[in-house]
C-alpha cells in the first residue's frame, strides 16, 4: 500500500525549533515529488513548497521562503519540514502529499495524515 | 500568482440532488492543470479529479470535472450522505501552486 504517515502533534514556544517529518511507503520515494500544505484552522489549503527527493531539488511558495526548510532523505524515505524559529502564526495543520506522476507539475494524490503544530507562550 | 475564486461559498442541498461547484482562475491555466480535492473535518483532502475532467483512483463516477482556460467545474450528479464536506480547486501549472478558498457542500 502507497501511503505516507507524519510525526505525531507538537506544542512549542515561540522562538523554538522544530523538525517535523513524512515517511513514504509502498513506492520509490526518490522518484516522486513531495509537496507540503499548510491549513490554519478552520481556514484553507496553502501550497508551501515541494521537493524532489531523488536529488533534494527544492522549492518554495514567496509566503514560505525563508520560514521554513524543506528536506528529504532517501536512505529513510522521509521528507522533512522544519522551522528555526516558530511564531504564534505557524498553529495549524500541516500536510505532506505526494504527486501523483513523478513530475512536478501534477495533482497531490497520496496525502499523509497530518501533523499538528500548535505554538503558544 | 494565480488566483482561484470558487463558488459558491457554502451550497445547502438535499441527498439525492446535483451538486455544482465553479471555479475561476486568474488566468488561463496550461493544459488544464487543475485538481479537485474534498476534505472531511478532522481529514486530509483527498484528490477526486485532475486534468480538470480525469477522475482520480476509486472514485465514484458521480463526480465528474469540466472546464477549460478560466473556467471549471465540479459536478457530483446525486449526493449521497458521504459527500457533504468542502471541496477546493487547485492548480498545478505554475511555479506557485495555488488552492481556491473552498465551496462548503452542507445538508440543507
Amino acid at each position: 500500500e502507497v501511503q505516507l504517515v507524519q510525526s505525531g502533534a507538537e506544542v512549542k514556544k515561540p522562538g523554538e525549533s522544530l523538525k517535523i517529518s513524512c515517511k513514504g511507503s509502498g513506492y520509490s520515494f526518490s522518484r516522486y515529488w513531495i509537496v507540503w500544505v499548510r491549513q490554519m484552522p478552520g481556514k484553507g489549503l496553502e501550497w508551501m513548497g515541494i521537493i524532489y527527493p531523488g536529488d533534494s531539488d527544492a522549492r518554495y511558495s514567496p509566503s514560505f521562503q525563508g520560514h521554513v526548510t524543506i528536506s528529504a532523505g532517501t536512505s529513510t524515505s522521509t521528507a522533512y519540514l522544519q522551522w528555526n524559529s516558530l511564531q504564534a502564526s505557524d498553529t495549524a495543520m500541516y500536510y505532506c502529499a505526494r504527486t501523483l506522476s513523478t513530475w512536478d507539475h501534477d495533482a497531490f494524490e497520496i496525502w499523509g495524515q497530518g501533523t499538528m503544530v500548535t505554538v503558544s507562550s | 500568482e494565480i488566483v482561484l475564486t470558487q463558488s459558491p461559498g457554502t451550497l445547502s442541498l438535499s441527498p439525492g440532488e446535483r451538486a455544482t461547484l465553479s471555479c475561476r482562475a486568474s488566468q488561463s491555466l496550461s493544459s488544464n492543470y487543475l485538481a479537485w480535492y474534498q476534505q472531511k473535518p478532522g481529514q486530509a483532502p483527498r484528490l477526486l479529479i485532475y486534468g480538470a475532467s480525469s477522475r482520480a483512483t476509486g472514485i465514484p463516477d458521480r463526480f465528474s470535472g469540466s472546464g477549460s482556460g478560466t473556467d471549471f467545474t465540479l459536478t457530483i450528479s446525486r449526493l449521497e450522505p458521504e459527500d457533504f464536506a468542502v471541496y477546493y480547486c487547485q492548480q498545478y501549472g505554475s511555479s506557485l501552486r495555488t488552492f481556491g478558498q473552498g465551496t462548503k457542500v452542507e445538508i440543507k
